[in-house]
């Protein structure tokens, strides 16, 4: 099983949409937890950061289930400018920063 | 204040060529990594340091060398250039308190 696992997609929704990502991982001990979002040939840059308790960023929601070991991102109103590839990050020890990394989720934004 | 600063952007090797892929950070970032990342894939985690003097090895570290003899500097070494070793190479540096990762803006390879 691999550390992170996501779905690749590509998922295609219309303007407006509400779309929900999914992100599983393997370690329970994982500490800390991340969306990044990459655009096309870009590097990739923090989103959120993914708390215990959920938390919201104007029309991104992120949440975290301990006990399935998942955490998930919530779009609400999707716009054109939200097409990238969305990358699960996990940080499965404390202190040590060694991020691992999901292959990404590519949402494409139609008009 | 740049931030991470990656060069070059792209080169193109030749089997069994050697190069080195720059990296500078002025973010004055103790943590800093070096990942690859294929088509359609997430980044592997290739080198690490936590800080000048000290390095260790990630996920993928065969075939590459680093050094940190200086916070600001993690350079990346390919001593013998394989076609596997075709890919986007991203540093970055990372901030102690948030953990969040700052990139470069990659290097572009390709091994022939």
């Amino acid at each position: 099983r691999k550390e992170v696992e996501q779905d690749p997609g590509p998922f295609n929704v219309p303007e407006g949409a509400t779309v929900a990502f999914n992100c599983t991982y393997s370690n329970s001990a994982s500490q800390s937890f991340f969306w990044y979002r990459q655009d096309c040939r870009k590097e990739p840059k923090l989103l959120m950061s993914v708390y215990s308790s959920g938390n919201e960023d104007g029309r991104f929601t992120a949440q975290l289930n301990r006990a399935s070991q998942y955490i998930s991102l919530l779009i609400r109103d999707s716009k054109l400018s939200d097409s990238a590839t969305y990358l699960c990050v996990v940080n499965p020890l404390q202190g040590a920063q060694k991020l691992v990394f999901g292959q990404g989720t590519r949402l494409t934004i139609n008009p | 204040n740049a931030g991470v600063t990656q060069t070059p952007k792209f080169r193109i090797l030749k089997i069994g060529q050697s190069m080195t892929l720059q990296c500078a950070q002025d973010m004055n970032h103790n943590y800093m990594y070096w990942y690859r990342q294929d088509p359609g894939m997430g980044l592997k985690l290739i080198y690490y340091s936590v800080g000048a003097g000290i390095t260790d090895k990630g996920e993928v570290p065969n075939g590459y060398n680093v050094s940190r003899s200086t916070t600001e500097d993690f350079p990346l070494r390919l001593e013998l250039a394989a076609p596997s070793q075709t890919s986007v190479y991203f540093c970055a540096g990372s901030d102690r308190n948030t953990g969040e990762l700052f990139f470069g803006e990659g290097s572009r390879l390709t091994v022939l």
